[in-house]
């Protein structure tokens, strides 16, 4: 079975600064799709960026980008130019390409950001 | 528009209440599904429609039902909750499979 692991139950960061989260998964699979997504308090889940295992290159999407290493099966998110609004809960996600639709979540990284 | 809406925002209900959550989507999207999240965890699935139909029911007590009226709608019905059925519920959807889930605001439930 798939797993997927966040070490970092809580991260801090200072405004204007460079934060990196991290998450590891465990597959055998060779198509398999991966998430980051933010929760902030306010709770609405957003999609933050999407990975495509068969893609060497890595997703960005403005601040954002991953370092997805699929031999380490390690999926960072990397967050340039902190801002108040990135303050949320991180959640890693992995699916599979055979998909039952069924996301596989990692914990969760509370991410603070210091004024 | 990549929205998912959620009613209501806010329920308190008796343990002998029945009551409904409402979702919608616009998006043409083919699955829908519902995830209970407590308070700093990951949302945990309860089911997902794919095209109308049932897909997969997470062993799910029967207290929840789910039905979807059509392609743009999904209902969770509640009935006999417990006070551990407290929590954030979401609706998600999907364009298909593999694709990437869009999040309702979540509907905040609490049991009395």
């Amino acid at each position: 079975a798939q797993t997927v692991t966040q070490s970092q139950p809580e991260m801090s960061v200072q405004e204007a600064e460079t934060v990196t989260l991290s998450c590891t998964y465990d597959t055998s699979e060779s198509d398999y799709y991966l998430f980051w997504y933010k929760q902030p308090p306010s709770r609405q889940m957003i999609l933050v960026i999407r990975q495509e295992a068969y893609k060497q290159q890595n997703a960005t999407e403005n601040r954002f980008s991953v370092n997805f290493q699929k031999a380490a099966k390690s999926f960072s998110l990397k967050i340039s130019d902190s801002q108040l609004g990135d303050a949320a809960m991180y959640f890693c996600a992995y699916l599979s390409g055979g998909s039952n639709y069924q996301l596989i979540w990692g914990a969760g990284t509370k991410l603070i950001i210091k004024p | 528009d990549t929205e998912v809406t959620q009613t209501p925002k806010h329920l308190v209900m008796g343990m002998t209440n029945k009551k409904s959550l409402k979702c919608e989507q616009h998006m043409g999207h083919r699955a829908m599904y519902w995830y209970k999240q407590k308070a700093k965890k990951p949302p945990e699935l309860m089911f997902v429609y794919s095209y109308e139909k049932l897909s997969i029911n997470e062993s799910v007590p029967s207290r929840f039902s789910p039905e979807c009226p059509n392609s743009s709608l999904l209902n969770l019905h509640l009935h006999a909750l417990q006070p551990e059925d407290s929590a954030l519920y979401l609706c998600a959807s999907s364009q298909d499979r593999v694709d990437e889930q869009y999040f309702g605001p979540g509907t905040r439930l609490t049991v009395t």
